[in-house]
């Protein structure tokens, strides 16, 4: 099956510091890519859509300043975290899908961003 | 904007009963998905259900889509401890590409 590998798996910081989160489809082209925020026994919540070459679609509520998503080529996407923050601490997951509408999402393995 | 209500929120069942949990929209779907998520783990793609009154069977886990597109179900018969996990919902309206995912069941198998 379809393969989206994300990486760091871990990360823990200092406050302020700016953390990168690497997406990959490993054996597809991932036209759109999808980022996610879970908190601990919640639902996955959208951040933001995005395609490649063009700018990300943020949900309401998402500072798009503050989360940087980009997404250049179709087997890459980043999010870059800016100034984090003890409340930004979250486990993020992205998530890579095809040409179709209807096809099923692949999940990358997320990264749990502890934030000190 | 789209809401997508999932029950139960947990659900602690000894192992070889049955489970179910159950997925309601507030909008029409064009599709619905279900995924697993393991503790400590992603979401991995179970399903997906297209068709109005469409029931799909994987092994002990069936899935059904309801007739107005709106609802639908996942049962698991006789469980067991590798079905532990949170098992979540999350539908394709419109046009959109983007799911809207459920708010999730918690399942627990007690040997």
């Amino acid at each position: 099956g379809a393969v989206v590998s994300q990486h760091p798996s871990w990360v823990i910081c200092k406050s302020g510091t700016s953390v990168k989160i690497e997406c990959r489809s490993l054996d597809f082209q991932a036209t759109t890519m999808f980022w996610y925020r879970q908190f601990p026994k919640q639902s996955l919540m959208l951040m933001a859509t995005s395609n490649e070459g063009s700018k990300a679609t943020y949900e309401q509520g998402v500072e798009k300043d503050k989360f940087l998503i980009n997404h250049a080529s179709l087997t890459l996407s980043t999010l870059t975290v800016t100034s984090a923050h003890p409340e930004d601490s979250s486990f993020y997951i992205c998530s890579g899908s095809g040409t179709e509408r209807s096809q099923p999402q692949h999940f990358g393995d997320g990264t749990r961003l502890s934030i000190l | 904007g789209q809401q997508v209500m999932q029950i139960p929120q947990y659900q602690h069942v000894q192992e070889g009963e049955d489970f179910t949990t159950y997925c309601n929209s507030s909008t029409t779907l064009s599709n619905i998905q279900w995924y697993k998520q393991r503790p400590g783990g992603h979401p991995v793609f179970l399903i997906q259900l297209v068709k109005s009154g469409e029931v799909k069977k994987q092994k002990r886990l069936t899935f059904q889509f309801g007739e107005a597109k709106k609802n639908s179900s996942l049962h698991i018969t006789a469980t067991q401890t590798t079905d532990v996990g949170t098992y979540f919902c999350a539908g394709l309206s419109g046009s959109a590409r983007q799911l809207t995912f459920g708010s999730g069941t918690q399942l627990t198998v007690l040997p």
